[in-house]
Order: structure tokens, then sequence, then C-alpha cells
């Protein structure tokens, strides 16, 4: 079984500039969440899609950050315009049922 | 709100010995629970996981307990090996707006030296 691929691995950007992270889950896994794990912190949740809906994203900071799930598949996860504190490590992971999460790699993401 | 901690950020032995990982959680309500792996530069790694229902699980090497009167989680590792190193996290399964989601403490550095 093919794992949930992450791109790009990792990013370098200038502040205020803007950046997007991909994420392709395991094959019919219907619940997908985006983390956010800054340095020597467990990850923290920003956002869980059920099928291509929204179903949580009190944690994501929406004036800066955005992410869609359009087809039900396929994700992606947008910082516009990034600040120093948003450098960290963006981990998706999918689920098909409780407590069955598969997470990628991580993009690491270091803001400058 | 209420999250899941350890109790300790590192944790340094020798191989061969048995490692113990512990972890307090402060939502009474939780009744699952998972401890994770995590190697650099890899996302994190399904261990074990405990239901609030039992006191104890074990997998290959690795035991997990539960103590629900103290709200205290431990990852017991036997004969640990240096291909053990990595993070530890204990996660727990939290209610949500959209049912559950799991939420990780800060984690354990587990060194192991050969």
């Amino acid at each position: 079984e093919a794992g949930v691929a992450q791109s790009p691995r990792y990013k370098i950007i200038e502040k205020r500039q803007s950046v997007a992270f991909w994420c392709n889950p395991i094959s019919g896994h219907a619940t997908l969440y985006w983390y956010q794990q800054i340095l020597g912190q467990g990850p923290k949740l920003l956002i869980q899609f059920q099928n291509n809906g929204v179903v949580d994203d009190s944690q994501l900071p929406k004036d800066r950050f955005s992410a869609e799930r359009l087809k039900g598949v396929d994700s992606t996860l947008k910082i516009q315009p990034a600040k120093l504190e948003d450098s960290a490590v963006y981990l998706c992971a999918s689920s098909l049922d409780l407590g069955g999460y598969t997470f990628g790699s991580g993009t690491r993401l270091t803001v400058v | 709100g209420e999250s899941v901690g350890l109790h300790l950020p590192t944790l340094s032995v020798q191989e061969g010995d048995n490692s113990i990982i512990n972890c307090a959680y402060s939502n009474s309500a939780s009744d699952y629970f998972i401890w994770y792996k995590q190697e650099s530069g890899k996302g994190p790694q399904f261990i074990i996981d405990i239901r609030s229902n039992m006191d104890k699980r074990q997998g290959q090497r690795v035991t997990v307990l539960l103590n629900k009167t103290v709200k205290h989680l431990s990852l017991q590792i036997a004969a640990t090996q240096p291909g053990d190193s990595a993070v530890y996290f204990c996660a727990e399964m939290e209610a949500n707006q959209a049912g559950t989601a799991l939420i990780f403490g800060k984690g354990t550095t587990l060194s192991v030296s050969s």
C-alpha cells in the first residue's frame, strides 16, 4: 500500500511571500488532516476534511492559511503571506477509520 | 483546552536496556490513546494503541500501560535497540467539531547508545 505523499520536501521563502504544499492521501481514505509541527513540539491539527468538505478548521489561522480538497482526494495547503513563525514541518495524514492515521513525511518550511 | 503532555523531554539508555516513556493526560473523557514514533525527517509512525477499557496492551517488544485513576500512560520498550532512537509522542483522541481528532503531546527524545 502506497503511503501518504507530500511535496515539496523542503521550502525556503522570504516573509510575506506565498507558499503551497500538496498532499496525496492513501487511496480510499476519506478523512484528510493537515498538522503543523513546530520544532521541538508535537503536531498541532490545522484542518480536517471528510471527503471534499471541511469538518474542522477551528485551529487554522484563516487570515493567512487556506486549504482545499476539491475532488475529495488530493489536498493543498497555502500560506499567504508567510510570517517567520510559520517556519515548521507541515504534515498531512489520512485515515479510513478511527485511529488509523497514516502520516506523510511532511514539508519543512523555513521562512526567512 | 486540555492536552496531553510528557514527563521528560529526553531519555538516554544503553542498548539492551528496557525503556519507559511516560505521559500524563488531563482529559478524563478521553477513551483512546496512541503512541507514535517519529524519526528525523519522517512523519509520526504508529506504534501501539489502547482504549480506556483496557489497562495494558502488548505488541512486539512494546507494552502500553494505562492508569485511568491518575490519568497516566506509559510506553515500555524491551531490549532497546539503536534503531529505537527517535522522538516518541503520546496522542489522545479528543472530541472536536468533526467528531474526533488526534491531539499530541510534546514528545520524548529517546537516545540509545551501543
